[in-house]
Parts: structure tokens; sequence; C-alpha cells
């Protein structure tokens, strides 16, 4: 069967430290990949996007690598703050290229950084 | 720009009772997504629809049905609610023509809605 799966326990680390979340997924030949933030109390918020002949993707603080070989997906951020604390989404389009522009998500990990 | 718009923020029904949530967008997306967001299912997509008049089921359709009449609003009915219907909703749009398709989906602040 086709599954995401990220992280299901709540990740907490100081700040100052770098945060890594792990996204992998079967059964799926995605073309590319997303990480979403979401913030209690309201709705998801697009990150980055990786591509699948990307292997790594960098925006400020944040990184993203993607290992089609191991089908996952590993969400870095650099110098983590208090504010970096929130829950994150991996999501991917199912059957590669869609033209539904479906997405999977995994369930999201809580991120806690502590100052 | 708005973004994504919905109305309303919280509801509270009684078993049986019907509603209607609308989603509104101002980005010219041509693709919208109802989704319903639960403890530790994460989020699963009820309705969709990739253009006017068109929509489609998602994983989890029974109970709930979807119109799309104008392009930028798509609205979720619930004829009978049940108490498994509470949930926290989402809805989210992608694309417009002008660019290349990504998939990428941006999404309201959701309707938190409680069935006794």
């Amino acid at each position: 069967s086709q599954k995401i799966e990220q992280n299901s326990e709540a990740l907490n680390i100081q700040e100052g430290k770098t945060a890594t979340l792990t996204c992998n997924y079967t059964n799926y030949s995605p073309a590319y990949l997303q990480w979403y933030r979401q913030d209690p109390g309201r709705g998801p918020v697009f990150l980055l996007l990786i591509r699948e002949n990307e292997k790594e993707k960098r925006k400020e603080r944040l990184k993203v690598t993607f290992d089609t070989t191991l089908k996952q997906s590993l969400f870095h951020i650099t110098a983590s703050q208090p504010a970096d604390s929130a829950t994150y989404l991996c999501a991917l389009s199912p059957g590669g290229s869609s033209n539904t522009g479906k997405l999977i998500f995994g369930q999201g990990t809580t991120l806690q950084v502590k100052p | 720009n708005a973004g994504v718009t919905q109305t309303p923020k919280f509801r509270v029904l009684k078993t049986g009772q019907s509603m209607t949530l609308l989603c509104a967008q101002d980005m010219n997306h041509e693709y919208m997504y109802w989704y319903r967001q639960d403890p530790g299912m994460g989020l699963r997509l009820i309705h969709y629809s990739v253009g006017e008049g068109t929509t489609a089921k998602g994983e989890v359709p029974d109970g709930y049905n979807v119109s799309r009449l104008k392009k930028q609003n798509f609205l979720l009915g619930l004829e009978s609610a049940a108490p498994s219907q509470t949930s926290v909703y989402f809805c989210a749009s992608s694309w417009d023509r002008g660019n290349p398709v990504t998939d990428t989906q941006y999404f309201g602040p959701g309707t938190r809605l409680t069935v006794l």
C-alpha cells in the first residue's frame, strides 16, 4: 500500500541547534516533494519544494534533501529559534506529475525549540 | 490580495442539522480542495475540483457534498451532520494557468466544526 510517514513523536531541541525532520514514503514515484509549516489554529503554509532531480535545496536557514532511492526527504532547520516551533508537514504528488494538483500529506512532526 | 478565506471560523451543530462551508480564493487558481484534519490522522482530502463546474471525490467523501459554480468559490455541504464529522476543515487552492504546475497549495485559516 502507499504510505507517507513522518516522525510521529514531537521533536524537542535546544535553541541554536539543528533540527532534522524525516519524511519517508513507499509505493509512490513523486516528481517533487513539498514541506509545509502549520502553526496551532492556522492552515499549513508552503515552505519549500524539491524536485526528483534535485538532491538538495536551501532557503535561508532551511535545507531539504530528497533521496528517491531511499524514498526519503530530510528537512533541516539550522540555528533553530523558539519561533521555529510548529508542526511541519511533508507532502507529495501521488503518481508523479499530476493534472489534479492533489497532494498526499504526512501526519506532521511537531517541533519544539526551547530557549 | 486576501488569498484563501473560509466562512465561518467556528460552528456548533446538532446531529442531523445541515450546513455549508464557504471557501473563496482571489488568486485565479484552477484547483481547489477541501480537507479535514483530525488529531493523529493528518490532512485527509474530502473532495476537490480541477475547474469551474467540476468536482471529484477524495479520500473521505462520504457525508459531504461540494459545488464549484464559480471559479473563485468552493462550497462544502454537510446534509445531515454526525458527531464523526467533528473536525477542523481546511480549504486550499493551487495553480493559475500563467505558471508551471507545481501542485503547491495555499490554505485557508480553517473552520472548527463541532457536532453534538
